[in-house]
């Protein structure tokens, strides 16, 4: 069946990045969209960005634009998601979601920010 | 950018009807497709609704979706509730740019 399995949890220090990983099976990798999509604790989900694995392309959210990279290994089927300088505010559940409609999702990584 | 206002939370008892809006601030609901996704506690989320009123294999009819112009929103309708409908719903659409935009989500009681 189709899925999404994501790297596990981390805990960074402030300043620091944090690069988390999503491999695909079940489906070609090429042909759906990658997006990362993140979740503070209580609160709502939140956009950062996208990858097509096919050419590598991007698009990001501009809250992250500055911070955030995606890229993608075609020969392992993998996405990743790298956030630098973090921050506290950036202590949250990272998921991976597949397709326009994000009908499959990774379950989830939780990265922790401390001093 | 635009942003997706959906209610904080709603709450109904089984067997009834509930529906869930979310209205988009500027540019048209019809623009660009809208998404529902349901998440329980501790889980990561699952589609529910796409492209506006698709359902995805697996999901049951009990859930529907549609779009507004009038009121510039789309909703999440959902019959015949369950205890097990109990979780969070977001709305999803896309911008002019396809970046993504999540609506702050509602927390649905079935009491």
């Amino acid at each position: 069946q189709m899925q999404l399995v994501q790297s596990g949890a981390e805990v960074k220090k402030t300043g620091s990045s944090v690069k988390v990983s999503c491999k695909a099976s079940g489906y070609t990798f090429t042909y759906r969209y990658l997006h990362w999509v993140r979740q503070a604790p209580g609160q709502a989900l939140e956009w950062m960005g996208w990858i097509t694995p096919f050419n590598g392309n991007t698009n990001y959210a501009q809250k992250f634009q500055d911070r955030v990279t995606i890229t993608r290994d075609r020969s392992m089927s993998t996405a990743y998601m790298e956030l630098s300088s973090l921050r506290s505010e950036d202590t949250a559940m990272y998921y991976c979601a597949s397709g326009d409609a994000f009908d499959i999702w990774g379950q989830g990584t939780m990265v922790t920010v401390s001093s | 950018n635009f942003m997706l206002t959906q209610p904080h939370s709603v709450s109904e008892s089984p067997g009834k009807t509930v529906t869930i809006s979310c209205t988009r601030s500027s540019g048209s609901i019809a623009s660009n497709y809208v998404q529902w996704y349901q998440q329980r506690p501790g889980s990561s989320p699952t589609t529910v609704i796409y492209e506006d009123n698709q359902r995805p294999s697996g999901v049951p009819d009990r859930f529907s979706g549609s779009i507004d112009s009038s009121s510039n929103s789309a909703s999440l309708t959902i019959s015949g509730l369950k205890t097990e409908d109990e979780a969070d719903y977001y709305c999803q659409s896309y911008d002019s740019s396809n970046r993504g935009v999540f609506g702050g989500g509602t927390k649905l009681t079935v009491l």
